[in-house]
C-alpha cells in the first residue's frame, strides 16, 4: 500500500535545539518526496523537495530508500519555524499526493 | 504567484443543505484537487480533475461531486451536508514540480 506515515503528532523544542521531523513511505515506485509547511493563518506551501536537494530556511530532508524515510532536519530551531509539517509523496505518472498526518511542531522560547 | 482562491473562509450550514464550495485559480494548471483537513488525520482526497470536465474519485469521496466547467474552477458539493463533515477544506492545483493550495474553507454543519 503506498503511504506516508509522521509518527509524531507533536514535538517540542526549545530555541536553539536541533530539530528532526520524521517521514516514512511506503511506495513501489521510485517516489518523489516533499515537505509542505503551514504557519498559523497561513496556506499550506511548499518548503522543500528531495529532489532539489536545497537547504530551506535552515531545513534539509534526504531521501533514504534503504530506510524509505525523508526525515526533515534543522541543526538549530526558531520561534518562526513554529508550525504544521506535512510530509507528501508524489504518486508516480500523476499529480496527486499522498500526505501524512501532519507534525506540529512547537518551539519554545 | 500562483493564486488560488476560495470563495468562503468561513461557513455554517444544517444538516441537509446542498453546499457549494468554489475554488478558483489564475496559473491556467490543468490538475485542480479538493482535500479534507482534520487534525490527526492530514489531507486527504477526496476529489481530482486533470482538464475540463474530468474529474477522477480521490480517498473519501462519498458524499460529495464536484463539477468543472471551466479550467480555472473547480467545486466541490456536498449534496445532503451531514455533522460528519465539519472539517476543513482546501482546493489546490498543481504544476509537475510543486501543489499550490488555497486559504481554505472551514465549514460546519450544524
Amino acid at each position: 500500500a503506498q503511504r506516508v506515515t509522521q509518527p509524531e503528532k507533536l514535538l517540542s523544542v526549545f530555541k536553539g535545539a536541533p530539530v528532526e521531523l520524521k517521514c516514512n513511505y511506503s511506495y513501489s515506485g521510485s517516489p518523489e518526496l516533499f515537505w509542505y509547511v503551514q504557519y498559523s493563518r497561513q496556506r499550506l506551501q511548499l518548503l522543500l523537495r528531495h529532489i532539489s536537494r536545497e537547504s530551506i530556511k535552515g531545513f534539509t530532508a534526504d531521501l533514504n530508500k534503504g530506510e524509505t524515510s525523508f526525515h526533515l532536519k534543522k541543526p538549530f530551531a526558531q520561534e518562526e519555524d513554529s508550525a504544521m509539517y506535512y510530509c507528501a509523496l508524489l504518486r508516480s505518472g500523476t499529480y496527486k499526493y499522498i500526505f501524512g498526518t501532519g507534525t506540529r511542531l512547537k518551539v519554545l522560547a | 504567484d500562483v493564486k488560488v482562491t476560495q470563495s468562503s473562509r468561513y461557513l455554517v450550514k444544517r444538516t441537509g443543505e446542498k453546499v457549494f464550495l468554489e475554488c478558483v485559480q489564475d496559473m491556467d494548471h490543468e490538475n485542480m484537487f479538493w482535500y479534507r483537513q482534520d487534525p490527526g488525520l492530514g489531507l486527504r482526497l477526496i476529489y481530482f480533475s486533470y482538464d475540463v470536465k474530468m474529474k477522477e474519485k480521490g480517498d473519501i469521496p462519498e458524499g460529495y461531486s464536484v463539477s468543472r466547467e471551466k479550467k480555472e474552477r473547480f467545486s466541490l458539493i456536498l449534496e445532503s451536508a451531514s455533522t460528519n463533515q465539519t472539517s476543513m477544506y482546501l482546493c489546490a492545483t498543481s504544476s509537475n514540480t510543486e501543489a499550490f493550495f488555497g486559504q481554505g474553507t472551514r465549514l460546519t454543519v450544524v
